[in-house]
């Protein structure tokens, strides 16, 4: 079956550890995403990748990172450095083409807590 | 306004009901507009795009009206199974890889 997949799905960590969060998708999708929820909140995007090895920031890229060494992988570190790590972390990838319409498809996402 | 505004409900209605809700953009470049559905402590799922001619899938129709900047959904005969948030969102800035989501609506569909 094709989809996206992240592990775990739920992660606890003590304050001051850096934790990387697992994205993999086998729908051949380009482009990849993540966001993060808060209760009540809109998704935010963190970070997005639209081929392999480049990314780009999204709107609160701050006290994260990623890599995108292959087109199925894009993990998710979130270091210390993250203020309000505590959060419902999304991935999401989609087909990179020419119209202007990119659906993006989620994974069942990971919620971290840090204490 | 808000880039992506959408009122946060909650709707609760009777199974059979026709609700309809409504979204707001503020950017009039934006290309792209979607609705997803949301289940508690779930992802978000794709319910269905939105083309400028408006597009039905069954019980769901989605209009677009550029000129006011405003989306709709219309689910008719409700259904216990669309109790759900449902998300409104839109590429804002020209970039197709870059959405905005609003903070969603909650339905509750009561027996």
């Amino acid at each position: 079956d094709g989809g996206i997949t992240q592990s775990p799905k739920y992660l606890f960590r003590k304050e001051g550890q850096n934790v990387t969060l697992s994205c993999e998708q086998n729908l051949n999708h380009d482009a990849m995403y993540w966001y993060r929820q808060d209760p009540g909140q809109g998704l935010r995007l963190i970070y997005y990748s639209q081929i392999v090895n480049d990314f780009q920031k999204g709107d609160i890229a701050e006290g994260y990172s990623v890599s995108r060494e292959k087109k199925e992988s894009f993990p998710l570190t979130v270091t210390s450095a993250q203020k309000n790590p505590t959060a419902f972390y999304l991935c999401a990838s989609s087909i990179d083409r020419a119209e202007p319409t990119y659906e993006q498809y989620f994974g069942p996402g990971t919620r971290l807590t840090v204490t | 306004r808000k880039e992506v505004e959408q009122d946060p409900g909650p709707f609760n209605v009777p199974e059979g009901a026709t609700v309809a809700f409504n979204c707001t953009y503020s950017n009039s470049a934006s290309q792209s507009f979607f609705w997803y559905r949301q289940d508690c402590r779930k992802e978000p799922k794709l319910l269905m795009s939105v083309y400028s001619s408006g597009n039905e899938d069954g019980r769901f129709t989605a209009q677009l009206n550029r000129a006011s900047q405003y989306i709709s959904l219309l689910i008719r005969d409700s259904k216990l199974s669309d109790s759900a948030t449902y998300l409104c969102v839109v590429n804002i800035g020209g970039s197709n890889y870059k959405l905005t989501f609003g903070k969603g609506t909650l339905l509750t569909v009561n027996p």
